[in-house]
């Protein structure tokens, strides 16, 4: 298997912009997480999604951050629209039923100008 | 509130010598303790972890131990090598959501030659 996988690796936007990051977790992981880490705040969850359906969004800043699960393949992370703070390492991780180990992607590396 | 508090936040230690990270955690319904490690601009990986059924476990140079009465479990690197440096991460598992890791705020580890 692959492993995790997140596009784009770098972002660099402007202020104003939306962003959309993606991830692909990994083949027969029921769990999938969105993190943000930022040197101040060290890694924060940000929401996660168990068989595509949102758990738990308590750590989503505020309503410019949305995320969805179309399909257990695909999710997104969606900032709109984007700001300074923003600016961040996203990862996102996936894990199976019942095992609790989380294995990350290799992160997007976000600048908002 | 649930926490896990982190020590030290950076250790600098010879080649060769041990490392030890100590963590504490909040909940006393947390059952599963796993360490990550982080090379700069890299994704955090999984290095070892424990279950609350355990009170220690080895692999190789690394061991992890839990004190459950106290509510603290450790890091322990042996025999230190330079590609040792890197910020390592403990978690403990949410009693209230259970598929939710609580992350503790790094230790930079640095092994010097």
């Amino acid at each position: 298997d692959a492993g995790v996988i997140q596009s784009p690796r770098h972002e660099v936007t402007e202020m104003g912009q939306e962003v959309t990051l993606r991830c692909k977790p990994i083949s027969g992981h029921d769990y999938l997480f969105w993190y943000r880490q930022t040197m101040m705040r060290g890694l924060e969850l940000l929401i996660y999604f168990n068989n595509n359906v949102p758990i738990d969004d308590s750590g989503m800043p505020e309503d410019r951050f949305s995320a969805k699960m179309p399909n257990a393949s695909f999710s997104t992370l969606k900032i709109q629209p984007s700001e300074p703070r923003d600016s961040a390492v996203y990862f996102c991780a996936s894990s199976q039923a019942g095992s609790y180990e989380q294995y990350f992607g290799p992160g997007t590396r976000l600048t908002v100008t | 509130g649930e926490n896990v508090e982190q020590h030290p936040s950076t250790l600098s230690v010879q080649e060769g010598d041990s490392a030890v990270i100590k963590c504490t955690y909040s909940d006393s319904a947390s059952n599963y303790f796993p360490w990550y490690k982080q090379e700069l601009g890299k994704r955090p990986q999984l290095i070892i972890d424990i279950r609350s059924n355990v009170g220690e476990k080895k692999d190789q140079r690394i061991a992890v131990t839990l004190n459950k009465t106290a509510k603290h479990f450790s890091l322990h690197i042996t025999e230190t090598q330079p590609e040792d440096s890197a910020v390592y991460f403990c978690a403990a598992t949410s009693s209230y959501n259970t598929d939710k890791l609580i992350f503790g705020t790094g230790t930079r580890l640095q092994v010097f030659p």
